[in-house]
């Protein structure tokens, strides 16, 4: 099976621009969670989504947002950039059978985000 | 709310030595505890994860992590340190139940030397 994707894996913007990144699960996987990683602040938990729905949101503001599709893309938004928005950005995908929590998350090569 | 702390946010061993990397968890309720490694410009590979059951879990590429409800710990081990075992390591946690949202340490960067 092919793995989770990303795209794009390298993205530079401006200030105040906005930006749409796209993850494409795991063939079978219900599941996707977005992460934020930066060198300050770890890897830190964006959003979840299940059948479309976000089921969970980490505490991010709400120029952050995200959408998944009904075959389980997803792809989430940044609008009004600011320089510390730069950061990887991780997608992770699970199958969403039995144990939730305890499922594995399997995750993407990121997206390299830089805001100048 | 649930955290993980990672002690030692850089550890270097020589290669065959014994590799250690402690993680320490706090959670109001049973947690499913995860260990993943990443190398550089690359994403995360899950090593091992413990949800319930024996409390030794054994991982990918010779790894090892023991749950300790006593200790609230779950460090990860290796016997004998390679090369290609450079790279940053994260402890992780959820809380249980249906919540897949992932809690990271700060991590730690294993440096192996030869």
């Amino acid at each position: 099976k092919a793995g989770v994707t990303q795209t794009p894996r390298y993205l530079i913007k401006t200030r105040g621009q906005q930006v749409t990144l796209s993850c494409s699960p795991i063939s079978g996987h219900r599941s996707v969670s977005w992460y934020q990683q930066t060198p300050g602040q770890g890897l830190q938990f964006l959003f979840e989504y299940f059948s479309e729905t976000q089921r969970n949101k980490g505490n991010f503001p709400g120029r952050f947002s995200g959408r998944q599709f009904s075959n389980s893309r997803s792809e989430m938004n940044v609008s009004t950039l600011e320089l510390g928005d730069s950061a990887l950005y991780l997608c992770a995908s699970s199958p969403s059978y039995g144990t939730g929590g305890g499922e594995t998350q399997y995750f993407g090569p990121g997206t390299r985000l830089l805001v100048l | 709310a649930q955290s993980v702390t990672q002690l030692g946010s850089h550890v270097s061993v020589s290669e065959g030595a014994l590799v250690l990397l402690r993680c320490n968890y706090s959670s109001s309720v049973p947690p499913y505890l995860f260990w993943y490694v990443q190398y550089p410009n690359q994403g995360l590979q899950l090593l091992l994860k413990y949800t319930t059951g024996a409390t030794l879990v054994k991982g990918i590429n010779g790894f090892e992590a023991e749950f300790k409800k006593s200790e609230t710990s779950f460090h990860l081990t290796k016997p004998s340190a390679h090369m290609s075992d450079a790279a940053e390591y994260f402890c992780a946690v959820t809380r249980g139940g249906s919540a897949r949202q992932l809690t990271f340490g700060s991590g730690t960067q294993l440096t192996v030397l030869p």
